[in-house]
């Protein structure tokens, strides 16, 4: 079955610096690819995602990249916030099939952002 | 409702107690999943539901979990005789449907507690 590692499980940055999370996945049949954030407290909620036809894709700060060949994805924030500090997890899924996508999750990176 | 409802958010139990959780999920989803937390790791999958049949079990840790989904929307998740290693928040999400690969929206959880 699928399997997803994530790095690192700890980052600590700067205010306005640069955040990369990087993730790799085994199955390479995978092609839904997900990164959701989740605050002290709450659910996770889907922040960007990202379909095996494209390589990159960007909203505001957040961009995520996948190279489908090398089967790794990663989530980049830039001008780093307070707000942006959180566990964030990356998720990869395919079609099974009896037709749903079943989300893998990495293990979490904790985003500390400091003032 | 406006999103995923879980309830009780919290619930502390004995050792060897049966406990219930339960998940609303979106109105009109078809597709219901449940996760489980443990402390500072990912979210391990536990059990996929389509409407009210459950094509995918294959998460369940053992025969003391069960789960079950009614009118295709309330589901609960019943974990007899339980332990300590039973600890976690329990997740639970919804999407529109199963096909697709599309954004699964996440309730609050369940911090369940054996003492």
């Amino acid at each position: 079955g699928e399997n997803v590692e994530q790095h690192p499980s700890t980052l600590s940055v700067q205010e306005g610096d640069s955040a990369v999370i990087k993730c790799t996945y085994s199955d390479s049949a995978s092609n839904y690819f997900p990164w959701y954030k989740q605050e002290l407290g709450k659910g996770p909620q889907l922040i960007i995602d990202i379909r095996s036809n494209v390589g990159e894709k960007k909203d505001q700060r957040i961009a995520v990249t996948l190279n489908k060949t090398a089967k790794h994805f990663s989530l980049h924030i830039t001008e780093t916030q307070p707000e942006d500090s959180a566990v964030y997890f990356c998720a990869a899924s395919g079609l099974f099939s009896g037709g749903y996508n079943k989300l893998i999750f990495g293990a979490g990176t904790r985003l500390a952002v400091h003032p | 409702g406006a999103g995923v409802s879980q309830s009780p958010s919290n619930k502390v139990t004995e050792k060897g107690k049966d406990v219930e959780l339960r998940c609303d999920p979106i109105s009109g989803h078809t597709a219901l999943y449940w996760y489980r937390q443990s402390l500072g790791q990912g979210l391990e999958f536990l059990i996929y539901f389509q409407g009210n049949s459950a094509p995918d079990k294959s998460g369940l840790p053992s025969d003391r979990f069960s789960a079950e989904r009614t009118g295709g929307s309330v589901s609960t998740l019943t974990i007899q005789r339980t332990q300590q290693e039973d600890s976690a928040v329990y997740l639970c999400a919804s999407s529109p449907r199963g096909a697709s690969n599309t954004e699964a929206f996440f309730g609050q959880g369940t911090r369940l507690t054996v003492v």
